[in-house]
């Protein structure tokens, strides 16, 4: 079963602010939220992960809402290059296995 | 700085031949994790070594095996191929759990595997 649930697909102007949803309403209390993007065909690659503050670093900001059953994911000036599938995981630290679902196919456009 | 290392790139096969794809974690990593993507499909988690024991397990066939080595690089053996295996193969490595966030997973670029 789904742990997470994300829109298949969003657009976004370029130099504007890309704010992808992530839905968790099942996550517990040890889990953190993480999230990564799939540049076509690349190697997934690692963005940022939280457990219940709002987490920021040179890539992106993570919102997490204060219940933790839903996150932002915000890209502050969304580039070209930005465009790919951007997968939110729940997972246990320490637990080897990331399950990725359906993720949001992020289009930035000029 | 340092990434994963996969190789080969790229590998075109035979049905029913046989296939072993390398990983190379980044320096000072002891997590190895493989992952297989279908065509149109999302990452699948296949197995995971730890200090060179196998750690989980996921939908791997049992015809494909993998191991850890010494110096921590990994090795997915595949036999008996067949057309569904074409797909591109993930390596990812980590730290291992010290602390949360050393065990961050970080992906190669992957083998694309074709079988013919």
């Amino acid at each position: 079963d789904a742990k997470t649930t994300q829109p298949p697909s969003m657009d976004c102007a370029e130099g504007r602010a890309a704010n992808l949803p992530c839905n968790h309403s099942t996550i517990s209390g040890n889990e953190y939220v993480y999230w990564y993007r799939q540049i076509h065909s690349q190697g997934p690659q690692y963005i940022i992960h939280g457990l219940k503050n709002n987490e920021t670093n040179e890539m992106a900001s993570l919102i997490i809402t204060e219940d933790r059953k839903s996150s932002t994911l915000i890209l502050p000036h969304a580039t070209l290059r930005d465009t790919a599938v951007y997968y939110c995981i729940v997972s246990l630290p320490g637990y080897s296995t990331l399950t990725f679902g359906k993720g949001t196919m992020l289009l930035v456009s000029p | 700085a340092a990434g994963v290392i996969q190789s080969p790139r790229h590998l075109i096969k035979e049905k029913r031949e046989t296939a072993t794809l390398k990983c190379y974690p980044i320096p000072r990593h002891d997590t190895v994790y493989w992952y297989q993507q279908g065509p149109g499909q999302d990452p699948q988690f296949l197995i995971s070594f730890y200090e060179k024991m196998q750690s989980d397990k996921g939908s791997i066939p049992d015809r494909f095996s993998a191991q850890q080595f010494s110096d921590y690089h990994s090795e997915l053996n595949m036999s008996s191929l067949e057309l569904g295996d074409s797909a591109l193969y993930f390596c990812a490595s980590s730290l291992g759990w010290v602390a949360v966030g050393t065990d961050t997973q970080y992906f190669g670029p992957g083998t694309r595997l074709t079988v013919l």
